[in-house]
């Protein structure tokens, strides 16, 4: 089946650094992706779509300059969170939509990667 | 995309079945019934989804009301590793079609 990863897995980074966190079709091609983030004990919010070779729209609310996402081929997305705070210590999902058979309309999702900013 | 409405928390004896309600009242008729699963600090899983008739596979069977303003995951026998929160979403299948999450409900399934 369709299968999403997503590296790292865990990062802690300091605050005011850049982290950059990658999303990888493996054996689809991933027309559309998506990221997520989570906070504790709460629900998925959709942070933006990207679609390969374009860019990405934004969610409500979601800064475009901070948080920087590449869709430059069709199997790799990346996102990068600029001058991190504590604040954007969160569990980021990403999600792509591709693949074969009934799942084509759904979508599949990576792992997580788990941000601490410190 | 309709709004989902479903049980903030629900318990299920280990070996019984799992009936995961969801209200989706506000439902068009182009939007599928899809349901999720996120086991603690993974990524969601794809459950199943389904327009209007009933689907089964071998993970759970999904019942949506002639209507279609309700739907009900089953679960046949839930096993410990079944504890998760699970998500109903409903949205339109086409290109770029974002899943929108609801609060889910954390199933804990109990030896």
């Amino acid at each position: 089946g369709a299968v999403v990863s997503q590296h790292p897995s865990r990062v802690i980074c300091k605050s005011g650094t850049s982290v950059k966190i990658e999303c990888r079709s493996l054996d689809f091609q991933a027309t559309t992706m998506f990221w997520y983030r989570q906070f504790p004990k709460k629900s998925l919010m959709l942070m933006a779509t990207s679609n390969e070779g374009s860019k990405a729209t934004y969610e409500q609310g979601v800064e475009k300059d901070k948080f920087l996402i590449n869709h430059a081929s069709l199997t790799l997305s990346t996102l990068t969170v600029t001058s991190a705070h504590p604040e954007d210590s969160s569990f980021y999902i990403c999600s792509a939509r591709g693949g074969g058979g009934a799942r084509t309309y759904g979508y599949t999702f990576g792992s997580g990667t788990r941000l601490t900013v410190v | 995309d309709a709004k989902t409405t479903q049980p903030t928390s629900m318990d299920c004896a280990e070996g019984r079945a799992a009936n995961l309600p969801c209200n989706h009242s506000t439902i068009s008729g182009n939007e599928y019934v899809y349901w999720y699963r996120q086991i603690h600090s993974q990524g969601p899983q794809y459950i199943i989804h389904g327009l209007k008739n009933n689907e089964t596979n071998e993970m759970a069977s999904l019942i949506i009301t002639e209507d279609r303003k309700s739907s009900t995951l089953i679960l046949p026998h839930a096993t410990l590793r079944d504890t998760a929160v699970y998500y109903c979403i409903v949205r339109v299948v086409g290109t770029g079609n974002q899943f929108y999450f609801g609060t889910g409900t954390s199933l804990t399934v109990i030896p």
